[in-house]
């Protein structure tokens, strides 16, 4: 999985639940991504950070927050106002030279 | 190009046959691109990786094939087995914004 751990691997939310999907990474990458897949579907990119402190809205970030305080990490808050929040979710990094994107294992949120 | 969640196409051939997947991207000024492999329930893995300075890059089976004029990435899997069935996306990253941005996966089906 290439130094990028993702935790827990499946999850499980009641509705109206705030989650929070962890990502670390040990690659010393600047650049951190989030992603969603529906299953037999492709992946969606949900939000992106280049740097500590900053980050940007991918294609789908409504209903979702991340924060990007340390270098290491970049979790993702899944809120109650996602609507459909069931699926695979993906954290991946590459280094600000484009070079090497590698994902984790993924986490699996079902809400019941 | 976007990945836009929708179905995967699926290539199906006989163990041993070449295996050839196609991607074509939308952005011109995409400078560096990577082939992963998902299997089922597990994140993608880095298969192979190309810069826009080259039009063929081989590795351990595999051979990307880059055609700039017409935004267009292949795959090449040489002796292909049935381990190689997976999903397998491409993926661009913009130099600018450096965000991954992934095409359409296509499903590999490999009979013995």
């Amino acid at each position: 999985d290439g130094g990028i751990t993702q935790s827990p691997k499946y999850l499980f939310r009641k509705e109206g639940q705030n989650v929070t999907l962890s990502c670390e990474q040990n690659l010393n990458h600047d650049a951190m991504y989030w992603y969603r897949q529906d299953p037999g579907q492709g992946l969606r990119l949900i939000y992106y950070s280049q740097i500590v402190n900053d980050f940007q809205k991918g294609d789908i970030a409504e209903g979702y927050s991340v924060s990007r305080e340390k270098k290491e990490s970049f979790p993702l808050t899944v809120t109650s106002a996602q609507k459909n929040p069931t699926a695979f979710y993906l954290c991946a990094s590459s280094a600000q030279s484009g070079t090497g994107a590698f994902f984790g294992q993924g986490t699996r949120l079902t809400v019941v | 190009g976007e990945s836009v969640g929708l179905h995967l196409p699926t290539l199906s051939v006989q163990e041993g046959d070449n295996s050839i997947i196609n991607c074509a991207y939308s952005n011109s000024a995409s400078d560096y691109f990577i082939w992963y492999k998902q299997e089922s329930g597990k994140g993608p893995q880095f298969i192979i990786d190309i810069r826009s300075n080259m039009d063929k890059r081989q590795g351990q089976r595999v051979t990307v094939l880059l055609n700039k004029t017409v935004k267009h990435l292949s795959l090449q899997i040489a002796a292909t087995q049935p381990g190689d069935s997976a999903v397998y996306f491409c993926a661009d990253l913009r130099p600018d914004f450096q965000k991954l941005v992934f095409g359409t996966g296509t499903r590999l089906l490999v009979s013995p």
